[in-house]
């Protein structure tokens, strides 16, 4: 049985250090993972979203990396900034799964002035 | 704005009380999906919609809830008499077609639903 785990729970750095938030999960066979950006109270907004296929994907400050063979992710955000505060959680879609998304419990990140 | 809209955003209701909730998906998304949210927690699927026809239901989806997309277009969840353990924000998302196993979901703002 697929688990996602997320640690830390809670995270706050300095603006403009990297950010690095780890995901993992327990078992390989995925289609993809995602990885979603968290305002309190509100939706969920996606960042990134990697093949099983792929190692890695870049949009912006944002790379995430994925080691499928080890049930890893990996979201660095570079320069960190007040505006990056918000929960960051990261999915998994199961093979066999189509369009069901696993989530992880998430890392609060707080970026401070 | 044409992303995924869901109404209402907040809800308070009282104990054995029925509640429904809408979602209109992103225009010509052809999949269109529940979860639930409690606090601290990651999203945890309900169900999801191919066009009209609703695929899978989750064991979390006990008898009062129920789900439906009439002609593959919004989508209404209804909770029947409620409990204080169905106190979550409801998240409805939608894809844009049926190779759903490697696209983005697009999810809306969700409904906070507060039983007492």
């Amino acid at each position: 049985k697929q688990e996602v785990t997320q640690i830390p729970a809670a995270l706050s750095v300095p603006e403009g250090e990297n950010l690095v938030l780890n995901c993992s999960f327990t078992d390989s066979a995925i289609y993809n993972l995602q990885w979603f950006r968290q305002d309190p109270g509100k939706g969920l907004t996606s960042l990134l979203l990697i093949q099983s296929s792929q190692r890695e994907q870049t949009s912006g400050r944002l790379n995430a990396s994925l080691d499928k063979s080890s049930g890893r992710s990996t979201l660095y955000i570079a320069a960190s900034q007040p505006g990056d505060s918000a929960t960051y959680l990261c999915a998994v879609m199961n093979r066999g799964s189509w369009g069901k998304l696993q989530f992880g419990a998430g890392t609060q990140v707080v970026v401070t002035p | 704005d044409t992303g995924v809209s869901q109404d209402p955003r907040h809800k308070i209701t009282k104990r054995g009380q029925n509640v429904t909730f809408r979602c209109d998906p992103i225009s010509e998304h052809n999949r269109l999906y529940w979860y639930r949210q409690t606090l601290g927690q990651g999203p945890e699927f309900l169900t999801y919609f191919q066009n009209e026809a609703q695929l899978e239901k989750s064991r979390l989806l006990s008898d009062r809830f129920s789900a439906e997309r009439p002609k593959g277009s919004f989508s209404t969840l209804e909770i029947q008499r409620t409990e204080q353990g169905d106190s979550a924000m409801y998240l409805c998302a939608s894809s844009p077609s049926q190779r759903a196993y490697n696209e983005k979901l697009f999810f809306g703002s969700g409904t906070q639903l507060s039983v007492l």
